[in-house]
């Protein structure tokens, strides 16, 4: 079966720009989370939605944002982007998130770049 | 979710086992323990993950300590398309990757 989609897969935006991604789970699939990747910070946790409500949230300011469509696809937002956005957007999903011990699959990310 | 410790990097002779160490002695009794690896521009790539007993799959092994402090993945037979970093994390309601192992296999 299909693998996690994220599009698109490279972008390119102004500084105070805002972003959009998105990203269609694995079918069958409720919860999705979002990392972002950067040589500096590594891999880290944003967000995790199940069934359309936001579960967990990690350290990043009110400019990441994020939703859940009752088909369990999600997008993220960025808005007001600054320099240090540039990052790899990864997306995961699994049935019904780490808590339950699901196996979590990662989709190919999203790379932003900000100039 | 438990802070997990890998050597930073380490070597393997293609078609030799590879045992991948992770501490995570702080690990709860709810947290699973999960194996990814990552090749360079790619997203992670699934190995395994587990929470008490041992492991297999028809990629790698993964063995978890009776007092769950820490894990040994082996990749039994080496290649060098296994050539990536390796992130051990033991997390419940989030995956916290740390800064991984870098794994050369060489011929």
């Amino acid at each position: 079966k299909a693998g996690v989609t994220q599009t698109p897969r490279y972008l390119i935006k102004t500084r105070g720009q805002q972003v959009t991604l998105s990203c269609s789970p694995i079918s069958g699939h409720r919860s999705v989370s979002w990392y972002q990747q950067t040589p500096g910070q590594g891999l880290q946790f944003l967000f995790e939605y199940f069934s359309e409500t936001q579960r967990n949230k990690g350290n990043f300011p009110g400019r990441f944002s994020g939703r859940q469509f009752s088909n369990s696809r999600s997008e993220m937002n960025v808005s007001t982007l600054e320099l240090g956005d540039s990052a790899l957007y990864l997306c995961a999903s699994s049935l019904e998130g780490s808590r339950s011990g699901n196996t979590i699959y990662f989709g190919e990310g999203s790379w932003l770049t900000v100039v | 979710d438990a802070k997990t410790t890998q050597p930073t990097s380490m070597d393997c002779a293609e078609g030799r086992a590879a045992n991948l160490p992770c501490n995570h002695s702080t690990i709860s009794g709810n947290e699973y323990v999960y194996w990814y690896r990552q090749i360079h521009s790619q997203g992670p790539q699934y190995i395994i993950h587990g929470l008490k007993n041992n492991e297999t799959n028809e990629m790698a092994s993964l063995i978890i300590t009776e007092d769950r402090k820490s894990s040994t993945l082996i990749l039994p037979h080496a290649t060098l398309r296994d050539t990536a970093v390796y992130y051990c994390i033991a997390g419940r309601n989030k995956l916290v990757f740390g800064a991984g192992t870098i794994l050369r296999v060489k011929s």
